[in-house]
């Protein structure tokens, strides 16, 4: 019944490992997104996906990589970690991203935290 | 780059007392939208208000957008212990290099005790 669901919840690991995050949505939606929630509860986005294709890409270190196997999963891939990628990283999905009454459901956050 | 500040970033009250909420911006936005995120979930959709002066009311909840679609406000009435949590705001533009993407606000972590 998870509308959409991240795994793992919880992530610990040293820095210079690489780590990835995986994402799916079973609300039928074409559009998927990563955000970054750090400390102070700031969200920023990261990435947008619209079936499989990037469509918004902010300013992001590319040891980020997300891909999206198809338009229901977008997984996130994070090279060499630093101290500074410790956040909640969120997904989200929705249906009509150029409107102004779009609704995005997010999934339940993927705690990192690098040592 | 847009921006929305919200106000206060922590408020603790009691059970049964009123409370504001505001989120406030240089920035002219489509659309304001108001998330409420409980520890350990994602934010969850309350609100979307789009056009200027508009307010919506949701149980206890009222939301207004300002005339200029600038800021907004959430007011609560009667707070009550599950109001407990973080509640961010967040602008979207449809038109421009930024359009589609919504913009979050700084938060407000409320807490009602009882």
């Amino acid at each position: 019944d998870t509308a959409v669901s991240q795994t793992p919840k919880y992530l610990v690991t040293q820095m210079g490992n690489d780590k990835s995050i995986k994402c799916e949505q079973n609300l039928g939606h074409d559009t998927m997104y990563w955000y970054k929630q750090d400390s102070k509860k700031f969200l920023k986005i990261m990435f947008s996906y619209n079936n499989k294709e990037l469509i918004i890409n902010e300013t992001v270190p590319n040891r980020f990589s997300p891909k999206s196997p198809d338009k229901a999963h977008l997984n996130l891939h994070i090279n060499s970690l630093e101290l500074g990628d410790s956040a909640v990283y969120f997904c989200a999905s929705s249906q009509f991203p150029s409107g102004s009454t779009d609704t995005q459901y997010f999934g339940p956050g993927t705690r990192l935290t690098v040592l | 780059t847009q921006l929305l500040e919200q106000s206060p970033q922590f408020l603790s009250i009691q059970e049964g007392e009123n409370l504001t909420v505001y989120c406030n911006s240089s920035s002219v936005f489509s659309s304001l939208q108001w998330y409420r995120q409980e520890p350990g979930e994602g934010p969850v959709l309350l609100v979307t208000v789009v056009t200027g002066g508009e307010v919506k009311k949701l149980k206890r909840l009222t939301f207004q957008f300002g005339d200029a679609r600038k800021d907004s406000s959430l007011h609560i009435t009667a707070a009550q212990t599950g109001d407990t949590g973080l509640y961010l705001c967040a602008g979207k533009v449809v038109v421009g290099t930024n359009a589609g993407k919504s913009t979050f606000g700084d938060g407000t972590t409320l807490t009602v005790k009882p």
